[in-house]
């Protein structure tokens, strides 16, 4: 079964700079991906995938994600922190081989942005 | 372009009630799944309808039912409700139920039991 590990609970940040959040996936197969984010009190919005091809996914807001198969990592960046990207990020693969689209879901990262 | 709605936003309950939840597609979707988030943890899978049939299930009970109709709308029902319940339940929809495809996600319910 595919699972995902985030690396680091919380993560800070000053407004304009680099974010990095860590997301390894485990699997013997080539995964899909997905980075989401949740803002308080609401559900999830999916901010990029990576399926097949191209191994750099541009998202929304800025956001970006490597597919790194050497070092089973798939973390998220964004050049210039804004205080709008405070929020909880889930990394997130599908939950087994079934070829079905539902997600085994990492515990998160909480993003902080100090002004 | 409604995408996935949830309804109600908020519910409070007791121990041992009965619980339905509902949920509405994004247009275009024909797949619904179910999620459980418990405070500060990420989302844990419940179970995932497609042609009004449940296809694909998580470790959870079966106090945990669900439906789906033929618009495509689901139902998530809880009987004998345990404080561990609690939780924010989360529906998302997709186009289709292979593992290519994203699931889009609605604002949840807030569960609580008392």
């Amino acid at each position: 079964a595919q699972s995902v590990t985030q690396l680091g609970s919380h993560v800070s940040v000053s407004e304009g700079a680099l974010v990095l959040l860590r997301c390894n996936y485990s699997s013997s197969v080539p995964p899909y991906l997905f980075w989401y984010v949740q803002y308080p009190n609401q559900g999830l919005q999916l901010l990029l995938k990576y399926t097949t091809g191209a191994t750099l996914v541009k998202g929304i807001n800025g956001f970006e994600a490597e597919f790194k198969k050497s070092e089973t990592s798939f973390h998220l960046t964004k050049p210039s922190a804004h205080m709008s990207d405070a929020a909880e990020y889930f990394c997130a693969a599908p939950l087994d081989q079934t070829g079905a689209n539902n997600l085994f879901f990492g515990t998160g990262t909480r993003l902080t942005v100090i002004p | 372009d409604a995408g996935v709605t949830q309804s109600p936003t908020h519910l409070i309950k007791t121990r041992g009630q009965q619980v339905t939840l509902r949920c509405s597609p994004k247009s275009g979707h024909d797949t619904v799944s179910w999620y459980q988030q418990a405070l500060g943890q990420g989302p844990q899978f419940i179970f995932q309808y497609y042609e009004e049939e449940e296809r694909q299930r998580g470790n959870f009970p079966d106090r945990f039912s669900g439906h789906q109709f033929p618009n495509y709308s689901s139902e998530l029902n809880v009987n004998a409700l345990l404080l561990g319940d609690s939780a924010l339940y989360l529906c998302a929809s997709s186009f289709n139920r292979f593992s290519n495809q994203p699931q889009h996600f609605g604002d949840g319910t807030r569960l609580s039991i008392l």
